[in-house]
């Protein structure tokens, strides 16, 4: 079984700019959820999405936003770069909402802000 | 709120030695607490997890955790450490309902043949 894929795996962007993450969970999965991991911050909680609806939110401003579609594939965008908006954005997918289910985690989205 | 401290940055052990890498949490309830690795570029890989019940739980890998309500922990252990542990461990704590995880800050483990 596949696991799960974030695309791509590397961006520059320049400050202002706007960029789109992707996230394709491992099949069968409807949960996903997203984290910011920063050398400062950690691994930061932004939200989480099951059956195409934002259950929980980080305390992230809003220029960070998602979406989940039917086939539980999500994106997360991001508007109006910032310099500390560099970070590796991990996507994690589980089957549903309980904890007992484990969160499967893809390899990351490295994002570098110019 | 929930928190999570990990008090050791970089831990550097010889291969073979046993290996213990502190946990402590802050949390109302019943804490869901995890541990996970990530190697250099990838993502996190769970290593185990604490729901109730038998507070030795363990893991993949040859890792286990002890959860100890009275101190709030829930440190990682394992006997003999190989040189392919090398990697960060985070420590998180979660609640049920909601797979938003609180992590701590991580801790770097080195393992020197």
């Amino acid at each position: 079984k596949a696991g799960v894929t974030q695309t791509p795996r590397y961006l520059i962007k320049t400050r202002g700019q706007q960029v789109t993450l992707s996230c394709s969970p491992i099949s069968g999965h409807r949960s996903v959820s997203w984290y910011q991991q920063t050398p400062g911050q950690g691994l930061q909680f932004l939200f989480e999405y099951f059956s195409e609806t934002q259950r929980n939110k980080g305390n992230f401003p809003g220029r960070f936003s998602g979406r989940q579609f039917s086939n539980s594939r999500s994106e997360m965008n991001v508007s109006t770069l910032e310099l500390g908006d560099s970070a590796l954005y991990l996507c994690a997918s589980s089957l549903d909402v309980t904890l007992a289910s484990p969160l499967h985690f893809g390899n990351g989205t490295r994002l570098t802000v110019t | 709120a929930q928190s999570v401290t990990q008090p050791d940055i970089h831990i550097t052990v010889s291969e073979g030695a046993s290996l213990e890498l502190r946990c402590n949490y802050s949390y109302g309830a019943t804490p869901y607490l995890f541990w996970y690795v990530q190697s250099p570029g990838q993502g996190l890989q769970l290593l185990l997890k604490y729901f109730s019940g038998d507070t030795l739980v363990q893991g993949i890998k040859g890792f286990e955790a002890e959860f100890k309500r009275s101190q709030s922990s829930f440190n990682l252990r394992k006997p003999s450490v190989h040189w392919s542990d090398a990697a960060e461990y985070f420590c998180a704590v979660g609640q049920t309902g909601a797979n938003n995880l609180f992590f701590g800050t991580g801790t770097r483990l080195t393992v020197i043949p």
